[in-house]
């Protein structure tokens, strides 16, 4: 199974600020990767697709770079409905396997 | 609108099978694959599992390939995931999700399965 390394596992930030998430595949997975968010009481979010695609809907102060093994989702000028987990997932090949999550807190 | 409503979570006790289903609405069932994610308490997402549009190929994560079992009804529009042997290891909230190419863009709100005697 691909295994999927997600970091930071919590992250502290405040509104406006920018951060950055780091997904690490154990082998390359081209760019089938995806980016969740997750919110209590709410449906989760696909945010981004193949890497860096934004969804749609997705505002466009998210972004997704990365091919091969390593990726990134960065969130720039954090507004309030950011602050959630985030789970990056790779569909290069099955089984498909997440990241252990980001938790994303208002400091 | 998208919305996809999981149903038939609830306490089990162990080495028992439940049946979860999935109603989708709002898009044409039929042509989408359809999948299984869950998420134990306090851990984080674990795919269980997709299936084509005409069930012709499913897909499963291998752990979990002897125990559980997804089908859909494309006249009802209802994807299911039949569990059986379940342990306490299988208490979580179950997602069903559409799948497009592999990413899931809409997600159910989950049914909460505990398995306990």
């Amino acid at each position: 199974d691909v295994q999927m390394t997600q970091s930071p596992s919590y992250l502290a930030a405040s509104p406006g600020e920018s951060v950055s998430i780091s997904c690490k595949a154990s082998k390359s997975i081209s760019n089938n990767l995806a980016w969740y968010q997750e919110k209590p009481g709410k449906a989760n979010k696909l945010l981004i697709h193949s890497g860096s695609t934004l969804q749609s809907g997705t505002p466009s102060r998210f972004s997704g770079s990365g091919s091969g093994t390593d990726f990134t989702l960065t969130i720039r000028s954090l507004e309030s409905e950011d602050f959630a987990v985030y789970y990056c997932q790779q569909y290069n090949e099955y089984p498909l396997t997440f990241g252990s999550g980001t938790k994303l807190e208002i400091k | 609108e998208v919305k996809l409503v999981e149903s038939g979570g609830g306490l089990v006790q162990p080495g028992r099978s439940l049946k979860l289903s999935c109603a989708a609405s709002g898009f044409s069932f039929n042509d989408y694959w359809m999948g299984w994610v869950r998420q134990a308490p306090g851990k984080g997402l674990e795919w269980i599992g997709e299936i084509n549009q005409d069930s012709s190929t499913i897909n499963y994560t291998p752990s979990l390939k002897d125990k559980f079992t997804i089908s859909r009804d494309n006249a009802q529009n209802t994807l299911y995931l039949q569990m059986s042997k379940l342990g306490s290891e299988d208490t979580a909230i179950y997602y069903c999700a559409r799948a497009v190419l592999s990413p899931m863009d809409a997600w159910g709100q989950g049914a909460s399965v505990t398995v306990s005697s």
